[in-house]
């Protein structure tokens, strides 16, 4: 079965500074991997997703994230943070091609950016 | 309108009465979702609907009753509910099942009492 570790449950950071938010997998088959981010009283928006191809994808707002297949990890990291970026942060994963459409969510990282 | 829209956005009932939130996607989707999003815990799928049919059911307890009249609207009908119930729910959409992005909407907050 698939599951999805999001290894800090808060990241708290300094404005400008960059930030990395740690996601692992586990999965026997071949997957895509999503990222998503929620504002206060919000839904779910999508920030960037890896299907195939490039193992560094690159997704809104200045995020970036990077697939390793023998880590089994998908880290999400901006170089430079903004005020704005405060909130909670989900990876996400699915089976490849041909699945049921489940997404299996890692239980989400706050991120505090301070000024 | 654009995307997915929910209502209502809040919601508060006791166990004794009966709801129902409404899903609606301007997307032109086949595919849409329900999800529960409770404190401290990952976001679970409750229910997936491809093509106006059910395929997917999360072992949902029957007091969550789905519905999806036609591939823009999803209601989830809710009675008899406990107070664990309380959650986030959330609806989403994606072009057809299995298709990789799923489009949220902003969710209705349940209150059971």
């Amino acid at each position: 079965a698939q599951s999805v570790t999001q290894l800090d449950s808060q990241v708290p950071v300094f404005e400008e500074a960059p930030v990395e938010l740690r996601c692992n997998y586990s999965s026997s088959v071949s997957v895509y991997l999503f990222w998503y981010v929620q504002y206060p009283n919000q839904g779910l928006q999508l920030l960037l997703k890896y299907l195939s191809g490039s193992t560094l994808v690159k997704g809104i707002n200045g995020f970036e994230a990077e697939f390793n297949k023998s880590q089994t990890s998908f880290h999400l990291r901006k170089p430079s943070v903004h005020i704005s970026d405060t909130a909670e942060y989900f990876c996400a994963v699915s089976l490849g091609p041909g699945n049921t459409g489940k997404l299996i969510f890692g239980q989400g990282t706050t991120l505090q950016v301070k000024p | 309108e654009t995307g997915v829209t929910q209502t209502p956005r809040h919601l508060v009932m006791g166990m004794t009465n009966k709801k129902s939130l409404k899903c609606e996607q301007h997307l032109g989707h086949n595919a849409m979702y329900w999800y529960k999003q409770s404190a401290k815990k990952p976001l679970e799928l409750m229910f997936v609907y491809n093509f106006k049919e059910q395929t997917e059911n999360n072992s949902v307890p029957s007091r969550f009753s789905p519905e999806c009249p036609n591939s823009s609207h999803l209601f989830l009908h809710l009675h008899t509910l406990q107070p664990e119930d309380s959650a986030l729910y959330l609806c989403a959409s994606s072009q057809d099942q299995g298709r990789e992005t799923q489009y949220f909407g902003p969710g209705t907050r349940l209150l059971v009492l």
